[in-house]
């Protein structure tokens, strides 16, 4: 069974702060994605990386795929309260995507 | 206007009554997908479809019913209600099996 294991599970910071989200797994993935969910609707796609090693942007954002394509992280630079939500990554698997445990992110102003 | 939109958006049922929850997409996405989200699980899939008269079974398929018989559509039946399945539904499509775009979730309540 693959799994995704993300740390921590919950984070609460103050406005301006920086932070990392961790995503692992002893599974081997083709591609990751990052999604993020707002108190009562359903999960939005950030980004998807897919190369070993791969780094992307999202403004304040940074995404990096581990050089084994078993973990993930997430960098949020200067956090804003609108970055409030749960943060889930998820695995491509062998027919289906693999979701996260999640990470509980609450930022005050 | 293009997008995934589930029915209802709240329910709350008896125990043992059968729950249809709704879900339509004006994409024609080829995929869609039942999710269920409870604290302490995650997002578990109950089942999926990858192309109408096509479904499968995910993580958790017991006690509910799908059909696609037409590619926008996937209802979500459960047959007898029961407590077990309290929880907050989220309905997904795709063109293939990553990039997922989701419904805004039903919450469905069994007492």
């Amino acid at each position: 069974t693959q799994l995704l294991e993300q740390s921590p599970q919950f984070l609460s910071i103050q406005e301006g702060e920086n932070l990392t989200v961790y995503c692992n797994s002893s599974s081997v993935f083709s591609s990751l994605q990052w999604y993020r969910q707002e108190p009562g609707e359903g999960p939005v796609l950030l980004v998807t990386v897919v190369t070993g090693g791969e780094v992307k942007k999202l403004k304040r954002l940074t995404f990096q795929f581990g050089d084994a394509r078993k973990d993930s992280s997430l960098h949020i630079t200067a956090a804003q309260p609108g970055d409030t939500g749960l943060y889930l990554c998820a695995g491509v698997g062998t027919d289906k995507l693999i979701f996260g445990t999640g990470t509980r992110l609450q930022v005050f102003p | 206007d293009a997008g995934i939109t589930q029915s209802p958006r709240y329910k709350i049922t008896e125990t043992g009554r059968q729950v249809t929850l709704m879900c339509h997409q004006t994409w024609s996405h080829s995929y869609m997908f039942w999710y269920r989200q409870d604290l302490g699980h995650g997002l578990r899939l109950i089942y999926y479809s990858a192309a109408a008269d096509i479904t499968d079974k995910g993580e958790v398929p017991d006690g509910y019913v799908v059909s696609r018989s037409k590619t926008e559509n996937f209802p979500l039946t459960l047959e007898s209600a029961t407590r077990s399945q309290t929880s907050v539904y989220f309905c997904a499509s795709s063109e293939s099996w990553y990039g997922y775009t989701f419904g805004s979730g039903t919450r469905l309540t069994v007492v």
